[in-house]
């Protein structure tokens, strides 16, 4: 059975960067044609997708975050990371990181992680 | 980019009612839509994929119907544990899109 953890600060700084950890265990991250994406929802609010990576390492990204967002992946860790530079109020969210299977759905997700930007 | 609208955004029912969301995209998807359900505090749980094939483990009383641009989710017979808000979720673009959400609650 897959399962994803996010790990990283609780509390970020407003203009500094937010990072991300997601650990996959259950399986490797580098076999298998999956996607693996970072989520997040404004308390009380919808899912929004942040982006993706591919294992070989092509990237997709929401374009209203694309400027400010970076994804990797570590497969000898079997992690991938979020990076999202210049954060504000606005970038406080609980954020969720999932697998997108073969038929595009997000089929595994972690538990998620409340990041809060504040001074 | 490709826009969800989900409707409605929250409805009552009580248990053993039938409920249908409706979800609609901006332009043609295909099959390509996913619905979710998520209850508080908890991470979305996939319910349905390629917009009617349910997804192993879900209970059948959850399916879904739509090509296009416009597609449904309904639960058959409304069980206390499916009190929860559900999203539909497009994957026909690289750039994914959620729907607003349709929370269901107990009448």
């Amino acid at each position: 059975q897959v399962q994803l953890q996010e790990s990283g600060p609780g509390l970020v700084k407003p203009s500094q960067t937010l990072s991300l950890t997601c650990t996959v265990s259950g399986g490797s991250i580098g076999s298998g044609s999956y996607y693996w994406s970072w989520i997040r929802q404004p308390a009380g609010k919808g899912l929004e997708w942040i982006g993706h990576i591919y294992t070989g390492g092509s990237t997709n990204y929401n374009p209203s975050l694309k400027s400010r967002v970076a994804i990797s992946v570590d497969t000898s860790k079997n992690q991938f990371s979020l990076k999202l530079s210049s954060v504000t109020a606005a970038d406080t969210a609980v954020y969720f990181c999932a697998r997108v299977s073969g038929t595009t759905t997000l089929d595994y997700w972690g538990q998620g992680t409340l990041v809060t930007v504040s001074s | 980019d490709i826009q969800m609208t989900q409707s409605p955004s929250s409805l009552s029912a009580s248990v053993g009612d039938r409920v249908t969301i409706t979800c609609r995209a901006s332009q043609s998807i295909s099959s390509y839509l996913n619905w979710y359900q998520q209850k508080p505090g908890k991470a979305p749980k996939v319910l349905l994929y390629a917009a009617s094939s349910l997804q192993s483990g879900v209970p059948s009383r959850f399916s879904g119907s739509g090509s296009g641009t416009d597609f449904t989710l309904t639960i058959s017979s409304l069980q206390p544990e499916d009190f929860a808000t559900y999203y539909c979720q497009q994957s026909y673009s690289n750039f994914f899109t959620f729907g607003g959400g349709t929370k269901v609650e107990i009448k």
